[in-house]
């Protein structure tokens, strides 16, 4: 079974303070993803990589900016935490090959309070 | 451009009566279509993919869906609701080479 794991399922930080969000994924796979899910505004997505070091913003990338030094390993990074990045994160991960996008496999989530 | 759409925010059925979540899709190409379920304080996990093989695609828990392309249909269906079933579902499209698109999510209540 693929498994995506996250650093932390609850975090409170205050404003300001630079928040690092982890997530690592066992199936070697190339695309790895970071939402952000909303009550009413569904998942959006922020960052994505299909590669080590590669990187392309999403929807809604400001405030944020990721970091994928291993294959596994995926960073989500708030520079600066505000109160309106309080929100669920979800981590997902997912192969590709020849163009076709597969089905993702998500983490548990880290459900972030900034204070 | 690719969008889905989810026509319920909400859905209530009484335990043990059929499930109907409706998702409508537009792709220009041949799509990926994939149903997903996300019970409270999880991450989402893959009920059933559609990748132009059969149009007709079982997945976990006794759910199924059909890809109707005249229709730009991909209904998430169960023939009887059970009370685990209660969770956010979500219709996602995708196609070779572009972006994944989620719909805002249909919430399934369960009556006893």
């Amino acid at each position: 079974d693929v498994k995506v794991t996250q650093s932390s399922r609850y975090l409170v930080k205050r404003t300001g303070e630079k928040v690092f969000l982890e997530c690592v994924q066992d199936m070697d796979h190339e695309n790895m993803f970071w939402y952000r899910q909303d009550p009413g505004l569904g998942l959006r997505l922020i960052y994505f990589s299909y590669d080590v070091k590669m990187k392309e913003k999403g929807d809604i990338p400001e405030g944020y900016s990721v970091s994928r030094e291993k294959k596994e390993r995926f960073s989500l990074i708030l520079e600066s935490a505000s109160t309106n990045q309080t929100s669920m994160y979800l981590c997902a991960s997912s192969l590709m090959a020849s163009g076709a996008q597969y089905e993702q496999y998500f983490g548990p989530g880290t459900r972030l309070t900034v204070t | 451009a690719q969008s889905v759409t989810q026509l319920d925010s909400h859905v209530s059925v009484s335990e043990g009566t059929p499930v109907l979540l409706r998702c409508n899709y537009s792709s220009s190409y041949s799509p990926s279509l994939f149903w997903y379920v996300q019970h409270p304080n999880k991450g989402l996990q893959l009920l059933l993919k559609y990748t132009s093989a059969a149009t007709l695609v079982k997945g976990i828990n006794g759910f199924e869906a059909e890809f109707k392309k005249s229709e730009t249909s991909f209904h998430l269906t169960k023939p009887s609701a059970h009370m685990s079933d209660a969770a956010e579902y979500f219709c996602v499209v995708t196609r070779r080479n572009d972006k994944i698109i989620f719909g805002k999510g249909t919430r399934l209540h369960i009556l006893p």
